[in-house]
This record gives C-alpha cells, sequence and structure tokens, in this order.
C-alpha cells in the first residue's frame, strides 16, 4: 500500500510557537505538496517542492515556511503561529510533474489558541 | 488564486440518480484530475483526463475536458450512498497541483 504520514492528526498550539507539520511519503515521488482546508475556500496550496532543497511558493505561503532535505520528508513550518492559522493541513506527493495521481495523507487538524 | 472552481457549490440527490458537476480553470494545464474528500479525510484520486483527451470513463464516472472553454465535468451515473462526498476538481501545469473550492455531493437514500 503506497502511503503518505503525517505526524499528527490533531495538534493544539498557543499563538507565537513555532509548529512543525511533518509529512513522510514512502513512493520516492518527486514532487511534494502543502495544502490548507478551511470551509468553503477548499484547498489552498501553501507550497510545492519539486525535488530535494527544492521548494516554491504557492497561493498563500505568508507566515509559513518548508523544508525538503531528503526526498520522502516534507516539513512545514509556523514560524509563529497565529489564530487564523488554525485550519486543515494536508500534505501530497506526486510523481514528476504530477502527470499520474497524487496522493494524499490523512490531514492534521490544528488548532492555535 | 485557486486556479479551479466547481459548480455547483453543493447538489443533493436521491439514490440512483446521476450527479454531475462542473470545474472551469484559468490557465493552460498538463493534465485535470477529479478527487473526493469524505468528511474530515484526506483526498483519494478518482481519475485523470489529459489535455489532449476529451472524454474518459470509469466504472460509474465519466469526465470530459473542453480546453477551448477551459473546463470539465465529472458525471456519476446511478449514484448510492456512499457517493456523499466532497468532489474537487485539480488542475496540473508544470509542477503545480491546484485545486477548486468543490462541490459537496448529498446522496439521499
Amino acid at each position: 500500500d503506497v502511503k503518505v504520514t503525517q505526524s499528527s492528526r490533531y495538534l493544539v498550539k498557543r499563538t507565537g510557537e513555532k509548529v512543525f507539520l511533518e509529512c513522510v511519503q514512502d513512493m520516492d515521488h518527486e514532487n511534494m505538496f502543502w495544502y490548507r482546508q478551511d470551509p468553503g475556500l477548499g484547498l489552498r496550496l501553501i507550497y510545492f517542492s519539486y525535488d530535494v532543497k527544492m521548494k516554491e511558493k504557492g497561493d498563500i505561503p505568508e507566515g509559513y515556511s518548508v523544508s525538503r532535505e531528503k526526498k520522502e520528508r516534507f516539513s512545514l513550518i509556523l514560524e509563529s503561529a497565529s489564530t487564523n492559522q488554525t485550519s486543515m493541513y494536508l500534505c501530497a506527493s506526486g510523481t514528476g510533474s504530477v502527470r499520474t495521481e497524487a496522493f494524499f495523507g490523512q490531514g492534521t487538524r490544528l488548532t492555535v489558541v | 488564486s485557486q486556479q479551479g472552481e466547481e459548480d455547483p457549490q453543493a447538489l443533493s440527490i436521491q439514490e440512483g440518480e446521476n450527479a454531475t458537476m462542473n470545474c472551469s480553470y484559468k490557465t493552460s494545464i498538463n493534465n485535470l484530475q477529479w478527487y473526493r474528500q469524505n468528511s474530515g479525510r484526506g483526498l483519494v484520486h478518482l481519475i485523470l483526463i489529459r489535455s489532449n483527451e476529451r472524454e474518459k470513463h470509469s466504472g460509474r464516472l465519466r469526465v470530459t475536458l473542453d480546453t477551448s472553454k477551459k473546463s470539465s465535468s465529472l458525471l456519476i451515473t446511478a449514484s448510492w450512498a456512499a457517493d456523499t462526498a466532497s468532489y474537487f476538481c485539480a488542475t496540473v501545469g508544470d509542477y503545480k497541483l491546484s485545486f477548486g473550492a468543490g462541490t459537496t455531493v448529498t446522496v439521499r437514500a
């Protein structure tokens, strides 16, 4: 079974904390993505990476950074968490140029209090 | 801004009926994909159609693509209660996978 695993299903953090969301895939995919999902807004792309140490901004990168030191792992970092970053975060991976299906993790529901 | 926009936002049908949803997008694409999401879970891939294809079938799913109108449609035939979910179109251009806001489908038993 192919797998994309996110480190936490639920997370509660305090305002101002530095938050790390981890995503690991076991399919040797080149591309990895981080999205946030909010009611009525669908999935919005935060950052993506098409190779190790490469990263590209998505549509809403402000307040986030990412790290991809190894091919299988893509980390999303909230430098200083704020309440408006309370959301569902979804990680996905796909083959080069996403010419086939992408696979998603189960999601991390982050609450910032 | 998001690449794809689905229409309608919500759809309620009876078991056995067909469900049709549409997706419009803005820029050129390599392929277009449809995904399903059950409540509070990750997304599951349903079907992919390449930019040089016009129609594709997979079981009870039928997808069309009109690149001149930058639009796609997903038809689910003979729906079941288990088809109740949110459906998203996703466009692929270069390395980027971009989603719309989704269509929520409710199938009544």
